[in-house]
């Protein structure tokens, strides 16, 4: 089945460690979104890319960057984590923007 | 105003009842509305989607805008406990970059 996987599901860090999670998909998208969701809280989108097409928004932390090597695979990178980054990360992915967008499982990250 | 406002509940209801979910939108320029169901510690997935006013319907689900109002709601009818969940609003931005989405309606179905 086509479908947007994230790994690892749980990730623990210590604060200021570098961490990476990884999303790939099997549905030949275009645009991939990385997106930050705190308990309780909508979903936020951090950035896209739209091919290779990097966009930010605004109010993204630095501390936030991503790669995209290729169509399938997308990376989020935090330099330094902070306790209040401790959250789930959700990778989607859409065939355009303005389309429907497609959610992986996220993984859940947890600063110690 | 925040962009899209929905109530966070928690919503209780018992099983077979009539379910019905709301947000608001501030912004009159959006057309395209979304629902996404968010299972505890999981990704969202796609209920439904519409591009206009009205209603549209799949299987125990209803989608409803009214555009004039600036208000979508999503029906479930008969509920399950399988229907437990949060439940989304998501609306795309004018640039169409980004969803954004209210703070999600948790809902709990007992049997």
């Amino acid at each position: 089945d086509a479908m947007v996987i994230q790994n690892p599901r749980y990730q623990v860090t210590q604060f200021g460690k570098p961490v990476t999670l990884s999303c790939s998909q099997t549905l030949n998208h275009n645009v991939m979104y990385w997106y930050q969701q705190k308990s309780s809280q909508a979903p936020k989108l951090l950035f896209h890319y739209y091919d290779k097409d990097f966009n930010n928004e605004a109010d993204t932390p630095d501390n936030f960057q991503s790669r995209r090597p290729n169509t399938s695979f997308c990376f989020l990178d935090i330099r330094s984590p902070g306790l209040g980054d401790a959250a789930m990360y959700l990778c989607a992915t859409s065939p355009r923007v303005q389309e429907t967008q497609y959610f992986g499982p996220g993984t859940r990250l947890l600063v110690l | 105003q925040k962009e899209v406002e929905q109530d966070p509940g928690p919503l209780s209801v018992p099983e077979g009842a009539i379910v019905s979910l709301n947000c608001t939108y501030s912004n009159s320029a959006f057309q395209y509305f979304m629902w996404y169901r968010q299972y505890s510690r999981k990704g969202p997935e796609l209920l439904m989607y519409t591009y206009s006013s009205g209603n549209k319907e799949d299987g125990r689900f209803t989608a409803q805008v009214d555009k004039s109002s600036k208000y979508i709601s999503l029906f479930i009818r008969d509920s399950q406990p399988s229907d437990s969940a949060t439940y989304l609003c998501a609306i795309p931005n004018q640039a169409g970059t980004a969803l954004i989405f209210g703070k999600g309606t948790t809902l709990s179905v007992s049997s």
